[in-house]
């Protein structure tokens, strides 16, 4: 099943902050995050594990709450770059990365 | 340097023309993957191989075909391309321990009239 994430579209001004959610109908053992920019492939941002293991971005951070099978991401203070459309992905099993489900992603746009 | 690469970035072909998308990573990654992206339906997996010889349907297989004869390379096949099938497709591998960190390459944009 694909993980939902919401919202569709984001628009901000820089500097702002936004959150964006990923939430799945069954239980979830890890949350990958992928962010794509206009004309280029995705690129990995971060992995969620269960039990609160984080890797990845600096300046971007995320949460994983597994019992309500959901993750958000958090973009503080950003930056014109932070610009693309964010994908959560949720794996079939439970450690494969490779066999991941994507949401539907959310466009981000950050103006100046 | 580490890559993901596909060939050709862009094609256009007619209906039922047998065509190959081919992908190479230079990482000695285990696991490759193939995505089709479609607007407003994300990125969608059709096939994913475990190793060489190794290879499982994704969500959306139906209409391609894959094979895994050597680690690096995992080329995508349709023989009988029809419209339905235009979209844009991505390439992926990652290592088989974690953190599954997925390196794509940088899509084939295929378009069948």
């Amino acid at each position: 099943q694909q993980p939902v994430q919401s919202p569709q579209a984001v628009i901000l001004r820089e500097g702002e902050d936004a959150v964006i959610n990923c939430s799945s109908s069954k239980a979830l053992y890890s949350v990958h995050w992928y962010r794509q920019k206009h004309g280029e492939a995705p690129v990995f941002l971060m992995i969620l594990l269960k039990g609160g293991e984080q890797k990845g971005h600096e300046k971007i951070s995320a949460s994983f709450n597994e019992k309500k099978q959901q993750s958000s991401l958090y973009l503080t203070a950003s930056q014109l770059s932070y610009s693309g459309t964010y994908f959560c992905g949720t794996p079939r099993g439970e450690t494969s990365g490779s066999r991941l489900t994507f949401g539907e992603g959310t466009q981000l746009t950050v103006n100046p | 340097e580490a890559q993901v690469t596909q060939n050709p970035r862009y094609l256009i072909t007619v209906t039922g023309k047998k065509l190959t998308v081919t992908c190479s990573q230079n990482m000695n990654h285990e696991y490759m993957s193939w995505y089709r992206q479609d607007p407003g339906l994300g990125l969608r997996q059709i096939y994913y191989s475990m190793n060489v010889e190794v290879t499982d349907k994704g969500d959306v297989p139906e209409g391609y075909k894959v094979s895994r004869k050597e680690k690096r390379n995992f080329p995508l096949i349709l023989e009988s391309p029809s419209p339905n099938q235009t979209s844009l497709y991505f390439c992926a591998s990652s290592k088989e321990t974690g953190p599954y960190e997925q390196y794509f390459g940088p899509g084939t944009r295929l378009t069948v009239t």
